[in-house]
């Protein structure tokens, strides 16, 4: 299986400031017939199902905002959350879907100072 | 519009066998593929298993021999059988329209206690 490592745990910043989350596979998930990567990230409020913010490693799912934006190749990868606002506070998830069983990160809990 | 929810006893007791189904709506069953995810109080995501549109089944093989997930395409339901339940089994159970995807249901706790 392949294992998503993510980083940090947990962070807290102030509204407004850049906030980066990085997620790394023990496995590239980028496939040499479309170059595309296979990576999602989910954004989960207090109390609610995970939301689907980004896949193929950098495609924002419709309706999202776009200080939202996914980056990265191969096996390293990272959310970029810029002017975050006080709506943001949320655990992230990294997701692989390049091969079966899918797995998920450990998370990230984003706090607003 | 594309909708899951998950049903099922909030409480079973140990080495009992946990039943829940998945009701959807927005969308037939043999188009697209229904995974369940679980996620223990305070814990991240993991993925438990996948009933694919075309009838094909796959488990977490962490799970796999405690684990069965079926169907009825006419009722719109997708069912997970757990066997032999402990209390590290206590988690809230979703149901999602493929994955990554963003069609999730609202999720059941599921409590395993005696």
């Amino acid at each position: 299986d392949i294992v998503m490592t993510q980083s940090p745990s947990s962070l807290a910043v102030s509204a407004g400031e850049t906030v980066t989350i990085n997620c790394k596979s023990s496995q590239s998930l980028l496939s040499s017939g479309n170059q595309k990567n296979y990576l999602a990230w989910y954004q989960q409020k207090p109390g609610q199902s995970p939301k689907l913010l980004i896949y193929l490693a950098s495609t924002r799912e419709s309706g999202v905002p776009d200080r939202f934006i996914g980056s990265g190749s191969g096996t390293d990868f990272t959310l970029t959350i810029s002017s975050v606002q006080a709506e943001d506070l949320a655990d992230y998830y990294c997701q692989q879907h390049y091969s079966y069983p899918p797995t998920f990160g450990s998370g990230t809990k984003l706090e607003i100072k | 519009q594309v909708q899951l929810k998950e049903s099922g006893p909030g409480l079973v007791q140990p080495s009992q066998t946990l039943s829940l189904t998945c009701t959807v709506s927005g969308f037939s069953l043999m188009d697209y593929s229904v995974h369940w995810v679980r996620q223990p109080p305070g814990k991240g995501l993991e993925w438990m298993g996948r009933m694919k549109y075309d009838g094909d089944t796959y488990y977490n093989s962490a799970l796999k021999s405690r684990l069965s997930i079926s169907r009825d395409t006419s009722k719109s339901q997708v069912f997970l059988k757990m066997n032999s339940l402990q209390t590290e089994d206590t988690a809230i159970y979703y149901c999602t329209r493929e994955l990554p995807g963003p069609w999730w249901g609202q999720g059941v706790m599921v409590t395993v206690s005696s």
